[in-house]
């Protein structure tokens, strides 16, 4: 079954305490996102790849940080946490240029303490 | 500033009435403009995508618009079933392709 897989599904936290969240399609995509969603500002994208080695930042990318070592993963990485990254985390990925279509994982809802 | 505004307030039909949603952006130069359904605690689905030079696409039940020249996309769903019940959300790319920008969502409730 196609699908964007991300783990952990919940988490609590503390703040400082790094963490990374993982994400994995098995679709064979290019493209990888992750987005936060918050109540009253929608999804916003905090970074992206457009292949192996190839990341760039999207709207709010301060205080993360991204890897794309292989292409079916990209993890997210939280050096820091702090309070206001408690969030509703996804991950995307979507295939080449002719389809711009993304397929979102299940989401993973973060709480910084 | 950049902006893409849908209606904010929720979106209450009738069964079996067309309903209509709006997405307007502005300081954005958009070549694709897509549109997600996301139902409560799940991912975004996606459900078309119109590109720069299109007027209109149509899938089944739902037809999307983009006038490029009023900077606004509409999204129809004809026919609405209580099943349509969700939030609705537009995107657009705000720089390379990959690069993306959602609205904040409309949430439409279809009344039986």
């Amino acid at each position: 079954e196609a699908q964007v897989t991300q783990n952990p599904r919940y988490l609590i936290t503390v703040t400082g305490k790094k963490l990374t969240v993982t994400c994995s399609q098995n679709m064979n995509h290019e493209y990888m996102s992750w987005y936060r969603q918050d109540p009253g500002l929608g999804l916003r994208q905090i970074y992206y790849s457009m292949n192996v080695e190839v990341t760039d930042k999207g709207d709010v990318p301060e205080g993360y940080k991204v890897s794309r070592k292989e292409k079916r993963n990209f993890p997210l990485i939280l050096e820091s946490p702090s309070p206001n990254q408690t969030s509703l985390y996804f991950c995307a990925s979507s295939d080449d240029v002719s389809s711009y279509e993304q397929y979102f994982g299940p989401g993973t809802r973060l709480t910084v303490t | 500033s950049q902006k893409i505004e849908q209606n904010s307030e929720a979106l209450n039909i009738q069964e079996g009435k067309t309903a209509t949603l709006t997405c307007n952006y502005t300081n954005y130069s958009p070549a694709y403009l897509q549109w997600y359904r996301q139902d409560p605690g799940r991912g975004p689905v996606f459900l078309l995508l119109i590109r720069e030079n299109e007027k209109e696409k149509r899938k089944e039940r739902l037809k999307v618009t983009f006038d490029t020249t009023l900077k606004q996309s509409l999204f129809h769903i004809t026919a609405s079933q209580p099943a349509d019940s969700a939030t609705y959300l537009c995107a657009l790319n705000s720089g390379g392709y990959q690069k993306v920008t959602f609205g904040t969502g409309t949430k439409l409730q279809v009344i039986p």
